[in-house]
């Protein structure tokens, strides 16, 4: 069990606005910055959003993140089948251990 | 651009111990983090520990402390992670990913950049 949680899964159809949070405590998310990664069958991760917030040069503005206290969304827009993907939230707690989220499986319908 | 390659795959049995390598290029290796994340099959990502490539100092996940190590060699920009006293339980994707840059005492945190991951068998 991750002390960071995600829903396990998501969906939507294309064109659609998807929502996937990560809920963390004050030690982790509270007090540092949260990354997105997104997985691609048999791939590895690809950095998404790093900082809460930035999108790294090539990800599309479609992807965008968010935080708020000890909790963290990423959002996609304009949904398309290629976004059907894992998708883990990750960040550091106050002794400089990296946490992922349990990852949340995007369906696109 | 960054690269991060790593060594190939790996079987081995439980009790054994395994060194997976992780080769950098297109940065200067001394100047950032490289972390150490395992998935194991169908399991979401775990993060290990991390090493500061520019002084060498370590941090690891208290769940694989005295079990893991993790080194580098500067001069040839490539990192090293050894996991002891394999179970079946470690069977998994280990990947090295590039983490923040370094200063002389401290690394920011994230990590940016990924391997293409080294798949351990651990079996009898």
């Amino acid at each position: 069990q991750s002390v960071v949680t995600q829903p396990p899964s998501a969906s939507g159809t294309p064109g659609q606005r998807v929502t996937i949070s990560c809920s963390g405590s004050s030690s982790n998310i509270g007090s540092n910055t949260v990354n997105w990664y997104q997985q691609l069958p048999g791939t590895a991760p690809k950095l998404l959003i790093y900082s809460n917030n930035q999108r790294p040069s090539g990800v599309p503005d479609r992807f965008s993140g968010s935080k708020s206290g000890t909790s963290a969304s990423l959002a996609i827009s304009g949904l398309q089948s290629e976004d059907e993907a894992d998708y883990y939230c990750a960040a550091w707690d106050d002794s400089l251990n990296g946490v992922f989220g349990g990852g949340t499986k995007l369906t696109v319908l | 651009q960054v690269q991060l390659v790593q060594s190939g795959a790996e079987v081995k049995k439980p009790g054994a111990s395994v060194k997976v390598s992780c080769k950098a290029s297109g940065y200067t290796f001394t100047n950032y983090a490289m972390h150490w994340v395992r998935q194991a099959p169908g399991q979401s990502l775990e993060w290990m520990g991390w090493i500061n490539a520019g002084n060498g100092n370590t941090k690891y996940s208290q769940k694989f402390q005295g079990r893991v190590t993790i080194t580098r060699d500067t001069s040839a920009s490539t990192a090293y992670m050894e996991l002891s006293s394999l179970r079946s339980e470690d069977t998994a994707v280990y990947y090295c990913a590039r983490g923040g840059y370094c200063s002389s005492t401290s690394c920011y945190t994230g990590i940016y950049y990924w391997g293409q991951g080294t798949l351990v068998t651990v079996s009898s």
